[in-house]
Order: structure tokens, then C-alpha cells, then sequence
């Protein structure tokens, strides 16, 4: 089945150790979402590819960067993590445009300690 | 801005009662997705209105999108323990980037 799969499902990390998620999709959408989401919140979008084209959302902190090597795989690095970015991190795809219906990753749940 | 209110924000239900959440905006959206999240999980799609005065129905749930195309409703008809989870709106806007509204928390006690 198409899909879209993030990994590691869980990771935890030290206060200002870098980590980086991954996600990958198999459905050849064009665009890729990054969200933070904290506890019961909406999704706070944190970036996403348009093609190869990179936006970034106006309040995600320097901290937080992306990679998309190829339309399949794409990477949230977080180079210093604090406790306040502990959260479950959803990546998404939509077909061909922003507002298209998107379809989530699973998440992967950052503990920072 | 445009923003999606949800309401409620918290709902907790005892299993077989009906239950309504809504979505409204001040703005006109060309459609309004909503999805639901399950603890753990990332959100799934469950339906898509387009057409001012839409009503769309997926088994108990029955979604309606307002004739203005700035609101919508889900209804639950004999809510289950399977239906818990996060319900989200999403407001699209042509190639602008969704809005989400702030979810509504649904509980469904057996």
C-alpha cells in the first residue's frame, strides 16, 4: 500500500544533541509537510517542499531545519534540541498543491531529557 | 488571518448518545477537509466538502459544509468507543496552505 512512514516512531535525545527524523513516501507527491504538534494541539506547520522549493514557516526557530534529497525522502534536523521542542513530529504529503488533502506519517514522539 | 474555531474543544459522551462538532471561520474556504487522530497516530482523512450546503455521509458520521462555504458540522449518530480521538477541520483556500482549527477532543466512555 502507498504510504507515508516516518522513523524512529520514538526517539529521545539529550538537551542540545542533534537529532534527525526521517520520513519517507511512496505515494510520488509532489509537496512534503513538516508539523510540530504538542499535546491535543492542532498541527503547528513547521515547513515544506514544494517540489525541490523550500518555505519556511515565519515562526519556526533557526533550530529547526529540513533536508529533501529526492521526491521520496525528506528530514526534520533539529540542531540543539530543547525541552520546550519535546512533541510528536508529523510528517505529510499532498498530491500536487498546498491546499490538497494531505496524508500523515504516523509521527515520531521527541522525548528530550 | 484566517482562522478555524472548533467547538467544542473538549467532549466527553457516554457510548450511543449523538454528538455534533463544528467548524466555523469568518472566511470562505473552497473546501474543508476533516480528520481524525487517534492517540499515537498521525491524522487520517475522512472526508472532503466542496460544495456550499454539502452534506457527505461515511457510515455515523454525517459532515455538512454551510451554504457559504465558511462553516461546517460533523455529526456522530450512536458514538462508539472507536470513534475517541482528536477531529480536526481543515480550511483550504485554492493553492494556499490548509488552516487548521484547533481540534475537538472526543471521548467515548463505554
Amino acid at each position: 500500500d502507498a504510504m507515508v512512514i516516518q522513523n524512529p516512531r520514538y526517539q529521545v535525545t539529550q538537551f542540545g544533541k542533534p537529532v534527525t527524523l526521517s520520513c519517507s513516501q511512496t505515494l510520488n507527491h509532489n509537496v512534503m509537510y513538516w508539523y510540530q504538534q504538542k499535546s491535543s494541539q492542532a498541527p503547528k506547520l513547521l515547513f515544506h517542499y514544494y517540489d525541490k522549493d523550500f518555505n519556511n514557516e515565519a515562526d519556526t526557530p533557526d533550530n529547526f531545519q529540513s533536508r529533501r534529497p529526492n521526491t521520496s525522502f525528506c528530514f526534520l534536523d533539529i540542531r540543539s534540541p530543547g525541552l520546550g521542542d519535546a512533541a510528536m513530529y508529523l510528517c505529510a504529503t499532498s498530491r500536487t498543491r498546498l491546499g490538497d488533502e494531505q496524508f500523515f506519517g504516523p509521527g515520531t514522539r521527541l522525548t528530550v531529557l | 488571518t484566517q482562522l478555524l474555531e472548533q467547538s467544542p474543544q473538549f467532549l466527553s459522551i457516554q457510548e450511543g448518545e449523538n454528538l455534533t462538532v463544528y467548524c466555523n471561520s469568518s472566511s470562505v474556504f473552497s473546501s474543508l477537509q476533516w480528520y481524525r487522530q487517534e492517540p499515537g497516530e498521525g491524522p487520517v482523512l475522512l472526508v472532503t466538502v466542496v460544495t456550499g450546503g454539502e452534506v457527505k455521509k461515511l457510515k455515523r458520521l454525517t459532515f455538512q459544509f454551510g451554504d457559504a462555504r465558511k462553516d461546517s458540522s460533523l455529526h456522530i449518530t450512536a458514538a462508539q468507543p472507536g470513534d475517541t480521538g482528536l477531529y480536526l477541520c481543515a480550511g483550504a483556500r485554492g493553492a494556499q496552505k490548509l488552516v487548521f482549527g484547533q481540534g475537538t477532543r472526543l471521548t467515548i466512555n463505554p
